[in-house]
């Protein structure tokens, strides 16, 4: 089946920085999917983007499909988008997630 | 926000018995899904459905069974709880599979934790 693969596993930024999470996947997709897993456990949907760049507020996405691969980019971050970040993609089965890049931010 | 509910939110239980989990939807999709979250693993399917009576295993279906009599319900049955599946199930819904377009995305409901002691 397909794989998904997230780095780095771990994270930590200071208030106001910037940061690059990836995710690399073995196969083509009709659907790549970015998540936010919030302290509480809430899997909040940030992007559905299985090609292109999308932008929404200080995050945004970039998936190149040809090359198997999608970015998610915080900018200036703030110590609510501490949680887990997850890739899932959907080729022939429903999502396929990555193990998640944990991103701690610090006040 | 889609309209997902998840039942119970939390429940203990000891091995051997059995457990339902149950996940309702307003928004009238027509593919539902069951995943668990474990640490270190992710989430991971374990059965979804694509339409009333019409269900599918996923990557960890054993030791589980769905069922789904309405579009709106969708049941997690564990027929006899071990320690192992201990873990926190997720619901999630989407009104497409398998073509490209919006409509594959999938949104997840608050979540169930099972505790099997």
């Amino acid at each position: 089946g397909i794989q998904v693969e997230q780095s780095p596993p771990d994270l930590i930024l200071q208030e106001g920085a910037n940061s690059t999470l990836r995710c690399n996947f073995s196969d083509s997709v009709n659907n790549l999917q970015w998540f936010h897993q919030n302290p509480w456990g809430q899997l909040i949907n940030l992007f559905y983007i299985p090609s292109g760049t999308k932008q929404n507020g200080r995050l945004s996405a970039t998936t190149v499909a040809t090359e198997r691969y999608s970015l998610l980019y915080i900018s200036s971050s703030q110590t609510t988008d501490s949680g887990v970040y997850f890739c899932a993609v959907e080729g022939n089965t429903p999502l396929v997630f990555g193990k998640g890049t944990r991103l701690s931010v610090i006040a | 926000d889609a309209g997902i509910t998840q039942s119970p939110r939390h429940k203990v239980t000891e091995t051997g018995t059995p457990v339902t989990l149950r996940c309702h939807q307003t928004e009238n999709h027509r593919y539902m899904y069951w995943y668990r979250q474990d640490p270190g693993h992710g989430l991971r399917l374990i059965h979804y459905s694509y339409g009333v009576k019409d269900t599918d295993k996923g990557e960890v279906s054993d030791g589980y069974s769905v069922s789904r009599s309405k579009t709106e319900d969708f049941l997690l049955t564990l027929e006899s709880a071990t320690s192992s599946q201990t873990s926190v199930y997720f619901c999630a819904i989407s009104e497409s599979f398998g073509t490209s377009g919006s409509g594959n995305e999938q949104f997840f409901g608050p979540g169930t934790r099972l505790t099997v002691l």
